[in-house]
């Protein structure tokens, strides 16, 4: 088990960039979670896949936040046009498919990405 | 949709006290509950999990949780904390039969003296 692996660790940009993060999951996981965490705050959902199909997106920010898993293996998280705002941690978790919403969900180290 | 709360955003025990932190949820259905421990520069990691059957969940590393229906409850447990435990503790849930994701509380810090 070589665990959730998120890339970058670190993204520094100026305002008004796009950024693009990735995340490989766990290799027999067929669920996919994106989350942001703000600074005092818990995780806050975004979206989800299954295989390659996005279940679930209607909780991504604005229409500037889209996510792809074009194989149904790793994932990439976009912002276009960045502000301030983004600032925070991404966290990407996932999951075995087997048994409902009742497997836990295993968790990356994250992205930080901060905006100048 | 659902929402948690933990009251108890900063703890500050010594070593071997006891502990409970608070967890409620609001959501009229049935629910997974989980904890979530992060320790300092690691990523989020489950300490425990209750899906049905026995209230009384018990962890990893000697932490328990018991499920109060009546009170929306999930409030962890651990009988003598050691400094290795200090680290940021999340509640969360997800509601069965309504998608995967997990809600989250905002979080308690625990900070154990040695």
């Amino acid at each position: 088990d070589t665990g959730v692996s998120q890339d970058p660790r670190h993204k520094i940009t100026k305002r008004g960039q796009n950024v693009t993060f990735r995340c490989d999951p766990i290799s027999e996981h067929n669920r996919l979670y994106w989350y942001r965490q703000t600074l005092g705050q818990g995780p806050e959902f975004l979206t989800y896949f299954q295989n390659e199909a996005q279940l679930e997106k209607s909780r991504l920010l604005s229409d500037r936040f889209s996510a792809e898993r074009p194989k149904g293996s790793f994932s990439t998280l976009e912002i276009q046009r960045t502000e301030q705002g983004d600032s925070a941690m991404y966290l990407c978790a996932s999951s075995s498919g087997r048994g409902g919403s009742n497997q836990p969900q295993h968790f990356g180290d994250g992205t930080r990405l901060s905006i100048l | 949709a659902q929402s948690v709360s933990q009251h108890n955003h900063h703890v500050i025990l010594s070593e071997a006290a006891s502990l409970e932190l608070g967890c409620n949820y609001s959501y009229g259905g049935t629910v997974n509950l989980f904890w979530y421990v992060q320790y300092p520069g690691q990523h989020l990691q489950l300490l425990l999990k209750y899906f049905s059957g026995d209230p009384l969940v018990k962890g990893i590393k000697g932490f328990e949780a018991e499920f109060i229906k009546s009170k929306f409850s999930f409030n962890l447990r651990k009988p003598s904390v050691q400094w290795s435990d200090t680290a940021e503790y999340f509640c969360a849930v997800n509601a069965q039969n309504a998608g995967n994701m997990l809600t989250f509380g905002g979080g308690t810090r625990l900070m154990v003296k040695p």
